[in-house]
């Protein structure tokens, strides 16, 4: 059972938006810690996709998007494309378990 | 270019202790504002965070896994390491290092390729 809660699916057509909701509470989300996102490709190791709630790395197309709202937060990506399809993590730390925490992973299926 | 790579023992057998070390390049251990976690995931599973060491000396241990765990690391030789005791099949998992911009943000930016431990008689 992660701390943070994903959907453990989602898909979509090419072309179409998703979004993947990351649900924590108050001693990590809701307290102000930033969520961040990875991005893991089938066989390979994650990698970041968003950092600090909304901010993408160089390199990151700008159809990934984070948001964060309450106890909550979101990666949307738009114009979905084939090379998409992979597995999402959120990630961000809580002050309970005074530990960084991972969600419970998200796999995208490009229809 | 930041890069990780993690080697050690791929095999190991139950009740054996479980040594990682991850060899870094790009960047100093001992530069103020970094830090090195060590991250699993189990087969088809989610991942875990499992340990981190910042600049200085300050650590920081998964509380479920802390009795088990010690991270350290040799900025001489630019290597940080993960010992596990007691190794269950349970543990068998891939390990990945990653660095941590802890002064730009909690989040780590950049992973090792990971290695694959199995835990087996």
């Amino acid at each position: 059972q992660s701390v943070l809660t994903q959907p453990p699916s989602v898909s979509g057509a090419p072309g179409q938006r998703v979004t993947i909701s990351c649900t924590g509470s108050s001693s990590n989300i809701g307290a102000s810690y930033d969520v961040h996102w990875y991005q893991q490709l089938p066989g390979t190791a994650p990698k970041l996709l968003i950092y600090g709630n909304s901010n993408r790395p160089s390199g990151v197309p700008d159809r990934f998007s984070g948001s964060k709202s309450g106890t909550s937060a979101s990666l949307a990506i738009s114009g979905l494309q084939a090379e998409d399809e992979a597995d999402y993590y959120c990630q961000s730390y809580d002050s309970s378990l005074s530990a960084w925490v991972f969600g419970g992973g998200t796999k995208l299926t490009v229809l | 270019q930041i890069t990780l790579k993690e080697s050690g023992l791929t095999l190991v057998k139950p009740t054996q202790t479980l040594t990682l070390t991850c060899t870094v390049s790009g960047f100093s251990l001992s530069t103020s504002g970094v830090g090195v976690g060590w991250i699993r995931q189990p087969p088809g599973k989610a991942l875990e965070w499992l340990a981190l060491t910042y600049w200085g000396d300050d650590k920081r241990y998964s509380p479920s896994l802390k009795s088990r765990l010690t991270i350290s690391k040799d900025t001489s030789k630019n290597q940080v390491v993960l010992t596990m005791t007691n190794m269950d099949p349970v543990d068998t998992a891939t390990y990945y290092c990653a660095h941590f911009p802890y002064s730009s943000g909690w989040h780590f930016d950049y992973w090792g390729q990971g290695t694959l431990v199995t835990v087996s008689s």
